[in-house]
């Protein structure tokens, strides 16, 4: 079956890099997606790679892609304190119109 | 501008007194989802309706039903509400349908149980 699994915490320092893991268990995805969720509000997608690429770069944003290990990171470059939220990793490998989420990554930027 | 509106963001009921959760969108997709939330936990699945055609999680507890009278408005009744249903709950959209795509998320509606 399919699982996401995330760690639950990171604590950086404002201007450090963030590097938030992720390992998935099903390759089939065609994507992978990263979710952000600010306090009190819905999730909203962050970014997203497909699955033949090995990284992708966004700005402050990279995701590198480990097919070998079924392994995904989000790095952010420069972390400010309005990066201060929940990143879920996602996998639509749940089956027809699903997404499979993972239990989230607590970042906190402390200055 | 809001796509997806969740009401009322903020629920209170009593141990078995009946809840309705609603979920409206001006996106015009076809799939529309719902997910629970408990605190540190990921977002699981419910349900989800692809049009009209209603998708049941095999682990969703009967005590959940949805109805979706037409595109824009789906809901979510939870029957008797244990102190277990007390969550966030969070409604999505979806234009794609296969591989999911981006999900667009409301702000969900928190649930309290007595």
């Amino acid at each position: 079956g399919e699982d996401v699994e995330q760690s639950l915490f990171l604590s950086v320092r404002e201007g450090d890099s963030s590097v938030i893991n992720c390992t998935y268990t099903d390759s089939s995805s065609t994507y992978l997606y990263w979710y952000k969720q600010e306090p009190g509000a819905g999730l909203q997608l962050l970014t997203y790679i497909f699955s033949n690429m090995d990284m992708k770069q966004d700005q402050r944003l990279t995701v590198l892609l480990n097919k070998k290990d079924k392994h995904l990171s989000l790095r952010i470059a420069d972390t400010q304190t309005g990066d201060s939220a929940i990143y879920f990793c996602a996998d639509p490998s749940g089956g027809y119109n699903k997404l499979i989420f993972g239990a989230g990554t607590r970042l906190a930027v402390h200055p | 501008d809001a796509m997806v509106i969740q009401n009322p963001r903020y629920q209170v009921t009593q141990f078995g007194k009946p809840v309705t959760l609603s979920c409206s969108q001006t996106l015009n997709h076809n799939v529309m989802y719902w997910y629970q939330q408990k605190s540190s936990q990921a977002p699981k699945l419910l349900f989800h309706y692809y049009d009209k055609d209603f998708n049941n999680e095999a682990d969703t507890p009967d005590n959940f039903q949805s109805r979706r009278p037409n595109t824009s408005f789906c809901f979510l009744d939870i029957r008797s509400p244990g102190l277990g249903d007390a969550a966030m709950y969070l409604c999505a959209t979806s234009a794609r349908t296969g591989d999911a795509g981006e999900l667009f998320f409301g702000e969900g509606s928190r649930l309290t149980v007595l």
